[in-house]
């Protein structure tokens, strides 16, 4: 089945300060990547996602990338602030949607003010 | 604003209850899903169904069961209920794109 890895498990940056979270699959035949954000008390929120047939895209202040050929997908967060603090998660699915996702183990994300 | 709720924030249980965590969707959505989530671990896959009694084994249904009796509520069972169940559970629903989860039960076994 499929293995999502992610890292870094924890990310403290200063306010202002870009964060980068990296994720590394294994089956080629996934064909969809979200991102997730989980507040403290929360569940998870769907901030980005992107398909396998994109390489990029962007939202405002966050944006992904997926490098089909070597099986990996990152977020990329631009001039953070303390309320990007959140434990975010990767995921990917063969169903070109949010079915039958595999998750990465999540990234702590600290913005320090 | 679509919404999956769980029915409880927080559930303490002794070792060998029955427990039953329900959710609830909104939003119509064919598929529903049970996730268990444990620090380090990310979120992992219980049972998930496609359909009213429909279910399928995820990829850790040991310890549990589910039931799917209408469309808008899928129910996670805990038969005889062990420590090493203590975690955070939360149930997902999804259509044709994103998957939306509920806030999630912090589930207690003493």
């Amino acid at each position: 089945g499929e293995n999502v890895e992610q890292h870094p498990s924890t990310l403290s940056v200063q306010e202002g300060d870009s964060a980068v979270i990296k994720c590394t699959y294994s089956d080629s035949a996934s064909n969809y990547f979200p991102w997730y954000k989980q507040e403290l008390g929360k569940g998870p929120q769907l901030i980005i996602d992107i398909r396998s047939n994109v390489g990029e895209k962007k939202d405002q202040r966050i944006a992904v990338t997926l490098n089909k050929t070597a099986k990996h997908f990152s977020l990329h967060i631009t001039e953070t602030q303390p309320e990007d603090s959140a434990v975010y998660f990767c995921a990917a699915s063969k169903n070109n949607a949010g079915n039958m996702l595999t998750f990465g183990g999540g990234t702590r994300l600290m913005v320090k003010p | 604003d679509v919404k999956v709720t769980q029915s409880s924030r927080y559930l303490v249980k002794r070792t060998g209850e029955k427990v039953f965590l329900e959710c609830v969707q909104d939003m119509d959505h064919e598929n529903m899903f049970w996730y268990r989530q444990d620090p380090g671990l990310g979120l992992r896959l219980i049972y998930f169904s496609y359909d009213v009694k429909m279910k399928e084994k995820g990829d850790i249904p040991e310890g549990y069961s589910v039931s799917r009796e209408k469309k808008e509520r899928f129910s996670l069972i805990l038969e005889s209920a062990s420590t090493n169940q203590t975690s955070m559970y939360l149930c997902a629903s999804c259509g044709d794109t994103e998957a939306f989860f509920g806030q999630g039960t912090r589930l207690t076994v003493v």
